[in-house]
């Protein structure tokens, strides 16, 4: 599993409300990235991270930000919770040979 | 932005029968992933392409890096229950910092 938990594994929430999802990894690597995971859609990238506190958008980041004050943690919030950010969300972890390993996920669900 | 398209999106298998599925891309990619997920948990690597023409295989599993390095292949031989899931490819292309574009992946079903 590459040394990767992800915390919660499942949340409901209400809109409007902040939501903090937490990645931790055991084995040092520099970049780190989250996902969402929908029907039809596969995996996108939301924000990833190439060092402590170094951070960049990725394809579908509104809604969402992200923070890294350690090597190991990777935290990404949702400053206020819509029904359209009901989804799974994976974090990964990059090795040397620009493989990704993922999480198990986090299941949110926004009502 | 980069696209993959994968296809088929389903496919209901036959124990015993092989399979094919394919990623292709009008970009040109210099890594191709191969990534299995089974319900309620992350995506797991099968296989890494690095280079055009490239063929690498797992176990049943065998994936080929397209000559143009806008393709890749996928085939499980022999095909078992286990083998049900949903297998998704992903690609790297230059200047993306490393990140992957994913295909929106093949689900593979038993034939009832």
């Amino acid at each position: 599993d590459a040394g990767i938990t992800q915390s919660p594994r499942h949340k409901v929430t209400e809109t409007g409300t902040p939501v903090t999802l937490r990645c931790h990894q055991t084995e040092n690597h520099r970049y780190m990235y989250w996902y969402r995971q929908d029907p039809g859609h596969g995996l996108r990238l939301i924000h990833y991270s190439y060092g402590v506190k170094d951070t960049d958008k990725g394809e579908v980041s509104d809604g969402y930000s992200v923070s890294r004050s350690k090597t190991e943690d990777f935290l990404l919030t949702l400053e206020s919770a819509t029904s359209s950010q009901t989804s799974v969300y994976f974090c990964a972890i990059r090795t040397g040979r620009n493989i990704q390993y993922f999480g198990a996920g986090t299941r949110l669900s926004v009502l | 932005g980069q696209q993959l398209n994968q296809s088929p999106q389903s496919m209901f298998i036959q124990e015993g029968e092989d399979v094919s599925m394919n990623c292709t891309s009008s970009s040109i990619f210099n890594t191709w992933l191969w990534y299995k997920q089974d319900p309620g948990e992350g995506p797991v690597l099968l296989i890494a392409l690095y280079k055009a023409g490239e063929l690498t295989s797992n176990g049943r599993l065998t994936a080929q890096f397209g000559i143009t390095r806008k393709d890749s292949f996928l085939n499980i031989s022999a095909s078992i229950p286990s083998d049900v899931g949903i297998y998704f490819c992903a690609g790297r292309y230059g200047g993306s910092q490393g990140n992957l574009i994913f295909g929106k992946g093949t689900k593979l079903s038993v034939k009832p």
